[in-house]
């Protein structure tokens, strides 16, 4: 299968701060996912994102498929943003980054 | 909130029990595959299933074994339970297989004592 990397693996910010975390794709991927994995596990769909940028809210995605990667910014963070945040791709069973663990402190 | 529900949330069972996990897949979605999580670790799939057929599995012994019913809903049964199998259970569903988009249940939470 398609390597997917994510980048920081950690990021600690204060509340309020912005940032922007980073999924790399070693082939072409057509239908990139990100989520949130809240404190209780649930994964939360954030963006279908095979192209293009996508806007929700305080957050933001674009993929860019033909430098194969993606970005996800979050502005404003709040303490509720914290979490892990996955990227990855479905081709037959899901395939999920590594994930970067965000904590927003208050 | 994606549609794609498990129950139960959370459970208790001990070393060399049996543990049936269900999902009830989203409107329209034919596919379902499960995953284990474990503490601090990223997903790792068990199996797929597609048209009540499995589809696909991954490195989990037989003892892990799956059912899809007409509705497309899935079970995942767990025998002979290990300390080790203690873990998130995620089961997705999506509208086809191959490349489609995946919609993620709440999981299961399994503890073995």
């Amino acid at each position: 299968g398609i390597q997917v990397e994510q980048s920081p693996p950690d990021l600690i910010l204060q509340e309020g701060a912005n940032s922007t975390l980073r999924c790399n794709f070693s082939d072409s991927v057509n239908n990139l996912q990100w989520f949130h994995q809240n404190p209780w596990g649930q994964l939360i769909n954030l963006f279908y994102i095979p192209s293009g940028t996508k806007q929700n809210g305080r957050l933001n995605a674009t993929t860019v498929a033909t430098e194969r990667y993606s970005l996800l910014y979050i502005s404003s963070s709040q303490t509720t943003d914290s979490g892990v945040y996955f990227c990855g791709y479905n081709f037959n069973k899901f395939y999920f980054g590594s994930g970067t663990k965000l904590n927003v402190k208050p | 909130e994606t549609g794609v529900t498990q129950s139960p949330t959370h459970l208790i069972k001990t070393r060399g029990q049996q543990v049936t996990l269900r999902c009830s897949s989203q409107s329209g979605h034919n596919t379902v595959s499960w995953y284990q999580q474990a503490l601090g670790q990223g997903p790792q799939f068990i199996f797929q299933y597609y048209r009540e057929e499995e589809n696909g599995r991954g490195n989990f012994p037989p003892r892990f074994s799956g059912l899809q019913f007409p509705n497309y809903s899935s079970e995942l049964n767990v025998n002979a339970l290990e300390l080790d199998d203690s873990a998130l259970y995620l089961c997705a569903s999506s509208p086809g297989f191959g490349e489609a988009e995946a919609f993620f249940g709440q999981g299961t939470r399994l503890t073995v004592v």
